[in-house]
């Protein structure tokens, strides 16, 4: 079955520091890839996604590349704001994006100091 | 954009009472929702699919008769937890797929359950 492997946190960085959080896969076909973003108390947010291999999502600075040779999505922003403290999770859906459940990893919590 | 709006956001239930949690897709159809629970400090745990106008699909060990699921209609779906125990408080998070879309999953802000 799918699964995704995901960096443990916590992780405590000052602020302006590079970030990364490192998230692997395990899944039949090509699954399509997601990190979502979890503020204290919300539900989670669409932070970047890619469905194909070689792919780049992006946003508000974050990126993270689809990686097939590697089975990989790692998560990566070169300078962190205290406001991107949160818990992030990386997941993954199955080949066909229509009703596939998501699967997640355990999620890493993100703490930047000023 | 897709919304999906939750509801209650935060209740408190005596034990042996039952909770409804609301999940509407506001401005869209979903064919599908998702329910997770999550555990303090610990990921998403999917514990249902819920399709509309069909009973849900549950996850190995999660008590059917305990959480009911009704999707009676394209916006809403909505979880029953019932005969609520202590062990029931979580925080549950439901997630809908617009219907023929390929624009991903969106969730809801969550509800916080207490059961004392």
């Amino acid at each position: 079955g799918n699964s995704v492997t995901q960096m443990e946190g916590p992780v405590t960085l000052s602020e302006e520091a590079f970030l990364t959080i490192n998230c692997t896969y395990t899944a039949t076909g090509y699954p399509s890839l997601f990190w979502y973003v979890q503020y204290p108390g919300e539900g989670l947010q669409l932070l970047l996604k890619a469905t194909k291999a070689d792919d780049k999502g992006s946003n508000k600075g974050f990126e993270a590349t689809y990686r097939k040779e590697t089975t990989s999505f790692h998560l990566e922003k070169g300078s962190v704001q205290v406001s991107d403290s949160a818990v992030y999770f990386c997941a993954l859906s199955g080949s066909n994006f229509g009703n596939e459940k998501l699967t997640f990893g355990t999620g890493t919590r993100l703490t930047i100091i000023p | 954009g897709a919304v999906v709006s939750q509801h209650p956001s935060r209740v408190i239930c005596k034990s042996g009472t039952s909770v409804k949690i609301e999940c509407r897709s506001l401005d869209f159809q979903a064919t599908t929702m998702f329910w997770y629970r999550q555990f303090p400090k610990q990921s998403l745990m999917l514990m249902a699919t819920s399709n509309e106008g069909s009973k849900a699909t549950y996850e190995q060990g999660v008590e059917k008769d305990k959480f009911l699921i009704n999707h009676a209609s394209l916006t809403l779906s909505t979880l029953t937890v019932t005969s609520a125990h202590p062990e029931d408080s979580s925080f549950y998070i439901c997630s809908a797929i617009r219907q023929g879309g390929l624009d991903g999953y969106t969730f809801g802000s969550g509800t916080r359950l207490t059961v004392v």
